[in-house]
């Protein structure tokens, strides 16, 4: 099992220009989050989804967008850069639908120009 | 929602002693308790957990506690060992919430 993938590792963006991290889970589990990390701040929860079909708010979802098409498959969407958002971001699943025992990608190293 | 304070935000430690850090939740409904280790440049990974039904776990040389009445849990490392270098997250949740909420992260440094 690969676990949780993400991709890509680093990403240099323009303000105002939009990407999708990519995150994906070989462990059939239903629970999916992004948190992002900013030093001093600990994670912070983005958007989070217990099955497919299914995404809700995080702490801070603002210039974020998330979908669950498929179990595996739990893409964030940024839809215009800002500065602000260069961050580590995060993938995360989980068995449990409460989030428990979260499993982390590598991690996204971003940063907004 | 939920709100995690983590102390102290930076850790020194000789080998061999102890570490303690500790944790305060506002949710007095929260009922699940997670520690997370970070090493540089790594992700995070789960160490150990409690819920609220339990009041101490340990695993080997790590330790948690908690304390409902005080809103407090704290994570306790024996006979400190240089790969205890890392950041420590804790967490909390509430039933149903779906939500973990991470406190601010500990610098552990162990001196050889």
């Amino acid at each position: 099992n690969a676990g949780v993938t993400q991709t890509p590792k680093f990403q240099v963006l323009k303000t105002g220009q939009s990407m999708t991290l990519q995150c994906a889970q070989d462990m059939n589990h239903e629970y999916m989050s992004w948190y992002r990390q900013d030093p001093g701040m600990g994670l912070r929860l983005i958007h989070y989804s217990v099955g497919a079909g299914i995404t809700d708010q995080g702490e801070v979802p603002n210039g974020y967008n998330v979908s669950r098409s498929t179990t595996e498959d739990f893409p964030l969407r940024l839809l215009s850069a800002a500065p602000s958002q260069t961050s580590v971001y995060f993938c995360a699943s989980s068995y449990s639908s409460g989030g428990e025992k979260l499993f982390f990608g590598s991690g996204t190293q971003l940063s907004v120009l | 929602g939920e709100n995690v304070e983590q102390h102290p935000s930076t850790l020194s430690v000789q080998e061999g002693d102890s570490a303690v850090i500790k944790c305060t939740y506002s949710d007095s409904a929260s009922n699940y308790f997670p520690w997370y280790k970070q090493e540089l440049g790594k992700r995070p990974q789960l160490i150990i957990d409690i819920r609220s039904n339990v009041g101490e776990k340990k695993d080997q040389r790590i330790a948690v506690t908690l304390n409902k009445t005080a809103k407090h849990f704290s994570l306790h490392i024996t006979e400190t060992q240089p790969e205890d270098s890392a950041v420590y997250f804790c967490a909390a949740s509430t039933p149903n919430d779906y939500k973990l909420s991470f406190g601010a992260g500990t610098t552990v440094t162990v001196r050889a």
